[in-house]
């Protein structure tokens, strides 16, 4: 069974203060990875798709890596604005059923000013 | 444009009502996703239609039902709901069938 862990659960930091984030994915075979924010009550925002190992892809503040067994988002100097939960979610081949997403439990980023 | 539309953005419903939500795009995609979202949960899959095929959670209960009238729209009947279906209800689509890019959600109270 696929499984996708993130951590830490919670994060708070200070504006300006940079930091990490995990998830860590144990899948029979890796289609994707893909980074989501999510603001309280919304549906989640696409942010970052990664394919392979090895492979980085920035935006603004974050920056996503992926290695063979992790994937983590660097938040650099971060702002208020980027408190939000952040969802990380694997695509792998399913062999057979439905063939969706499988998501992290996210990590709850509080940035204070 | 990476816009999926849900109606309505929230729904109270009787335990003995039937109703339907709704969700709609324009880009072209030919997946569409139906996820479920419990409070500080993550989405969970319920229903996949791709390339006008449908795959189902095997864990979803029978109360709800996808229907896909075209490419463009998926709509979920809801019908005899329990208190526990309560929760934040998202179509999805996707360009590649990996991805997907998210609506707002309904937010679904059954009382």
């Amino acid at each position: 069974e696929d499984q996708v862990t993130q951590s830490p659960e919670a994060l708070r930091l200070q504006e300006g203060e940079s930091s990490s984030l995990n998830c860590s994915y144990t899948v029979s075979g890796l289609r994707g990875l893909f980074w989501y924010r999510q603001d309280p009550g919304k549906g989640p925002e696409f942010l970052f798709t990664l394919y392979s190992a090895g492979e980085e892809k920035e935006k603004e503040r974050l920056k996503a890596t992926l290695t063979k067994k992790e994937s983590f988002l660097h938040i650099t100097a971060p702002k208020p604005e980027d408190s939000a939960t952040y969802l990380c979610a694997v695509h792998t081949y399913s062999g057979g059923g439905a063939d969706g997403l499988t998501f992290g439990k996210g990590t709850h980023l509080i940035i204070q000013p | 444009d990476t816009e999926v539309t849900q109606t309505p953005k929230h729904l109270v419903m009787g335990m003995t009502n039937k109703k339907s939500l709704k969700c709609e795009q324009h880009m072209g995609h030919r997946a569409m996703y139906w996820y479920k979202q419990k409070a500080k949960k993550p989405p969970e899959l319920m229903f996949v239609y791709s390339y006008e095929k449908l795959s189902i959670n095997e864990s979803v209960p029978s109360r709800f039902s996808p229907e896909c009238p075209n490419s463009s729209l998926l709509n979920l009947h809801l019908h005899a709901l329990q208190p526990e279906d309560s929760a934040l209800y998202l179509c999805a689509s996707s360009p590649t069938g990996s991805e997907a890019f998210f609506g707002q959600g309904t937010r679904l109270t059954v009382v």
